[in-house]
């Protein structure tokens, strides 16, 4: 069964780098072709795409939030790090991690997502 | 201001047929059958209903079917049942390469 959590703070200052942790089971990144993408929704607001890792460290990144973001790799301890720099209370959303496979375009399953708030 | 348009409300009664549309590109939905579709009940997380355009993921009700035509791909809902009450988001993969998203729209059933 292939699951994804996502951790990190409920509550970043503004100007502050947030850094968000999808820890993942069932699958590998090394094996399958299996990737980890980021998507954030702010509260009652559509969803945004914000990157992805691939087993073969290809990192894709949403081309309006790329100066902002880096995302890495752990494949020993199944986790992909989330890290967007200059936070904003623009930037207050859930975010989520979900499984893609390389070659597939859609994004399954989700975690259950991370509320973060940009408050000072 | 999202990539994708969506209609932002759909509305209709049970046993009726709906049809969202989710209109792009040549650069993304009119690229290639790399349109997928998600269902968001309030408060939980964005499920995957279509796949590739027109394919349902195992479990999925055959009530649900996508389609596309040049740069707009659509989702229908058809037999329209109380639980179809949900948000609906289109997604694209784009020749930059990225992904985008849809505004979203909302299913009201009356």
């Amino acid at each position: 069964q292939v699951t994804l959590r996502e951790s990190g703070p409920a509550l970043v200052k503004p100007t502050q780098t947030l850094t968000l942790t999808c820890t993942f089971s069932g699958f590998s990144l090394n094996t399958g072709g299996s990737c980890v993408t980021w998507i954030r929704q702010p509260p009652g607001k559509a969803l945004e795409w914000l990157g992805r890792v691939d087993g073969d460290d290809d990192i894709y990144y949403s081309p309006s939030l790329k100066t902002r973001l880096t995302i890495s790799k752990d494949t020993s301890r199944n986790q992909v790090v989330l890290t967007m720099t200059d936070m904003d209370p623009a930037d207050t959303a859930t975010y989520y991690c979900a499984r893609m496979i390389d070659g597939k375009d859609w994004f399954d399953p989700w975690g259950q997502g991370t509320l973060v708030t940009v408050s000072s | 201001q999202s990539v994708l348009t969506q209609p932002a409300s759909v509305s209709g009664s049970p046993g009726q047929s709906i049809t969202i549309s989710c209109t792009g590109t040549s650069n993304d939905v009119g690229y290639n059958n790399y349109v997928s579709w998600y269902q968001q009940h309030p408060g939980k997380v964005p499920k995957l209903i279509i796949y590739d355009v027109t394919y349902r993921p195992s479990g999925i009700s055959d009530r649900f079917s996508g389609s596309k035509s040049g740069n707009t791909a659509s989702l229908t809902i058809s037999g329209l049942q109380a639980e179809d009450e949900a948000d609906y988001y289109c997604s694209s993969y784009t020749t930059t390469p990225s992904w985008v998203f849809g505004g979203g729209t909302k299913v009201t059933v009356l």
